[in-house]
């Protein structure tokens, strides 16, 4: 069945430094959604991304789909306190089933 | 627009004691999921409905767990009789159709099986 990987696990950043998380699915997906968990609360819907090689821009963040529509990247420029939390991508089977990953765990250090 | 309700927030029980959640969807969303998420992994799919029918529930361990969706709006997830190993969070999530739409995550109930 379809998996869908992500790495790093957690990712450590200093308050100003820039990240990237990746995710990985073992099919082609018909579409991918990335989510933020903060701690002790629920996943928040961030962006859809749809076609082959989109890339989408919210503020710092910078999302990015692959051209086989495998795999997602999420980028985070100048990293701030508020970026705490684990973002999930999950991707989209023709039939709308979401796969999420296991997550990327983010702690900021100021 | 009111969100995803969800409840209890919070419940422990006993293992081979039985536990009920209820989650009443965005109102006018059809589609209308049940995650499992267990601490520091994402959340695992367990039942799909759209409207009172069900999609996909092919990852509900069906010889204890059991979901409803009446009338195509609240539903109810049972457990009977839980595991230790069903300690979770269990999410309540809605879209307005399946696929391509994004999903609203009620808040969540956090059972602990003893």
């Amino acid at each position: 069945g379809q998996q869908v990987m992500q790495i790093p696990q957690y990712q450590h950043v200093q308050e100003g430094e820039d990240f990237t998380t990746y995710c990985n699915s073992s099919t082609t997906l018909s579409n991918i959604q990335w989510y933020k968990q903060r701690p002790g609360g629920h996943p928040v819907f961030l962006i859809q991304l749809v076609k082959s090689g989109e890339v989408k821009k919210q503020k710092r963040l910078t999302f990015q789909f692959g051209e086989a529509k495998k795999n997602s990247s999420l980028h985070i420029t100048a990293t701030q306190t508020t970026d705490v939390g684990t973002y999930f991508c999950a991707g989209a089977d023709s039939w709308g089933k979401l796969q999420f990953g296991a997550g990327t765990q983010v702690v900021v250090t100021p | 627009e009111a969100g995803v309700a969800q409840s209890p927030r919070y419940k422990i029980i006993e293992k081979r004691q039985s536990v009920a959640f209820w989650c009443n969807p965005i109102s006018g969303h059809a589609t209308l999921y049940w995650y499992q998420q267990i601490l520091g992994q994402g959340p695992k799919l367990l039942i799909q409905f759209q409207n009172n029918g069900v999609v996909d529930d092919s990852q509900l361990p069906k010889d204890r767990f059991s979901a409803e969706r009446l009338k195509g709006v609240d539903s109810t997830l049972k457990i009977q009789p839980a595991k230790l190993e069903d300690s979770a969070v269990y999410l309540c999530a809605s879209s307005l159709w399946a696929g391509r739409y994004e999903q609203y995550f009620g808040p969540g109930t956090r059972l602990t099986v003893t």
